[in-house]
């Protein structure tokens, strides 16, 4: 069975700090991907990354970066300087890669940023 | 903006009543998938359609049904509501070969 855990239900920050997200998922699956999405206040659901499971490099982008972990089946999500637009539920989701249908998502994070 | 769109943005309705919620896909996208989000139960997949298929069923009840059109535009119908199926429901599409899901705005569901 596929299962992913955000174990943050809530997180608040000061602006300028940084904030790590945690996504613990569970698979027997060799194959399989990971996705980060930020659902804002006004209630979207925005795409923010895909790793797929042979590809452990790390990735930045701007001020957000993912460490995607193997061996501790972890993907977490950092955000560096963060900032009060960053404030939003996030959801870690796993897809099985040989069907590439549904999202198994987490419970979400609801990060807030303070001024 | 995904390029998937939803209407209607809200529905207000009452008990025992039927709906129904569009969805059109990302131009290109031949899957249409449609989620429920609620406080109770997070983010649950209902149902998949591929190329006017069914490809996937997750937790829809019975009372729900899903359809893709021709065009690849979807409808979503909730019969009989109960007060237990306000929620929003989320519509994603995705490439035929990706699997990167762009999600709709969502349709805010109230039963009263």
């Amino acid at each position: 069975a596929q299962k992913v855990t955000q174990a943050q239900t809530e997180i608040s920050v000061v602006e300028k700090e940084d904030v790590t997200l945690d996504c613990v998922y569970e698979t027997r699956d060799t194959t399989y991907y990971l996705f980060w999405y930020k659902q804002p206040p006004s209630g979207e659901l925005v795409f923010l990354i895909r790793r797929n499971s042979f590809d452990e490099q790390n990735e930045i982008s701007g001020r957000y970066s993912w460490n995607f972990q193997k061996s501790t089946s972890s993907f977490n999500f950092t955000i560096t300087a963060s900032q009060v637009v960053d404030s939003a539920v996030y959801f870690c989701a796993l897809n099985r890669g040989s069907t590439l249908g549904r999202l198994y998502f987490g419970r979400g994070t609801q990060l807030t940023v303070w001024p | 903006d995904s390029g998937v769109t939803q209407t209607p943005k809200h529905l207000i309705t009452a008990t025992g009543q039927r709906v129904t919620l569009r969805c059109s896909p990302r131009s290109g996208d031949l899957s249409v998938y449609w989620y429920q989000q609620s406080l109770d139960q997070g983010l649950q997949f209902l149902i998949q359609y591929y190329n006017g298929e069914e490809r996937a069923k997750g937790n829809i009840l019975e009372r729900f049904s899903a359809q893709q059109f021709p065009d690849l535009h979807s409808e979503l119908n909730l019969s009989s509501l109960e007060l237990g199926d306000s929620a929003l429901y989320f519509c994603a599409s995705s490439a035929p070969r990706g699997n990167e899901q762009f999600f709709g705005p969502g349709t805010r569901l109230t039963v009263l």
